[in-house]
């Protein structure tokens, strides 16, 4: 079992580009998990996803921010328009199911510039 | 909505100390607790989760102990190594949605 598995390791973006960011989950785990890490910061959710359905978006900023998690294939981050304050580290974690502990990837460190 | 606190921010010990890392929440209506260590740069590896129902689990050199009531937990480390340095965070899943909270971490330096 690879575990959460998270590309590219680094993305850099000109201002004004777009970033996506992929997360394949751990096998068996249905429940995806976003969460960002600015630096100097603690980790903040963004958003909730399960096979086809996004489920609570609350922490994803309203504007240039988008997720999905398709039938088929990774669990995409989509960031349009990037600005120099979207600079983070971003995690996605996966699980099982509610209560069952979360497994999280190694993260993508987005530098725009 | 729920708060999660760490203390001490920073811990720097000899090689070979036990030691005691502190977590606080202020929502004792909690699922489960989950303790991660995160190296720099790197992301987060799960150390020990532990369930409301639970007082503590155990893996290698690891304790964690959970105390609903008193909205705490304890992360006792035995016989520290300098491969333990690395931010400790502490974790409640929150709101329907079971997202995380997390503490703001204790950054701890084992030294040879």
């Amino acid at each position: 079992n690879a575990g959460v598995m998270q590309n590219p390791r680094h993305l850099v973006r000109r201002r004004g580009q777009e970033a996506r960011l992929r997360c394949s989950p751990m096998k068996g785990h249905s429940h995806v998990y976003w969460y960002r890490q600015l630096p100097e910061e603690g980790l903040k959710f963004m958003v909730y996803l399960q096979k086809e359905n996004i489920i609570d978006e609350s922490g994803m900023p309203k504007e240039r921010f988008s997720a999905e998690f398709p039938k088929e294939g990774p669990s995409i981050l989509r960031i349009q328009q990037v600005v120099r304050g979207d600079s983070a580290a971003y995690f996605c974690a996966s699980s099982p199911g509610q209560n069952y502990g979360y497994t999280f990837g190694s993260g993508t460190r987005l530098t725009v510039v | 909505k729920q708060e999660v606190t760490q203390i001490p921010a920073a811990l720097s010990v000899p090689e070979g100390e036990n030691l005691v890392l502190n977590c606080s929440f202020t929502d004792s209506a909690i699922y489960n607790l989950q303790w991660f260590r995160q190296d720099p740069g790197k992301g987060l590896t799960s150390l020990l989760l532990i369930q409301s129902s639970q007082r503590e689990q155990t893996s290698g050199r690891l304790n964690a102990s959970l105390d609903k009531s008193s909205g705490r937990s304890t992360l006792y480390i035995a016989a520290s190594q300098p491969g333990d340095s690395a931010t400790y965070l502490c974790a409640v899943p929150e709101g329907s949605a079971r997202q995380l909270t997390f503490g703001s971490g204790t950054q701890l330096t084992v030294l040879p």
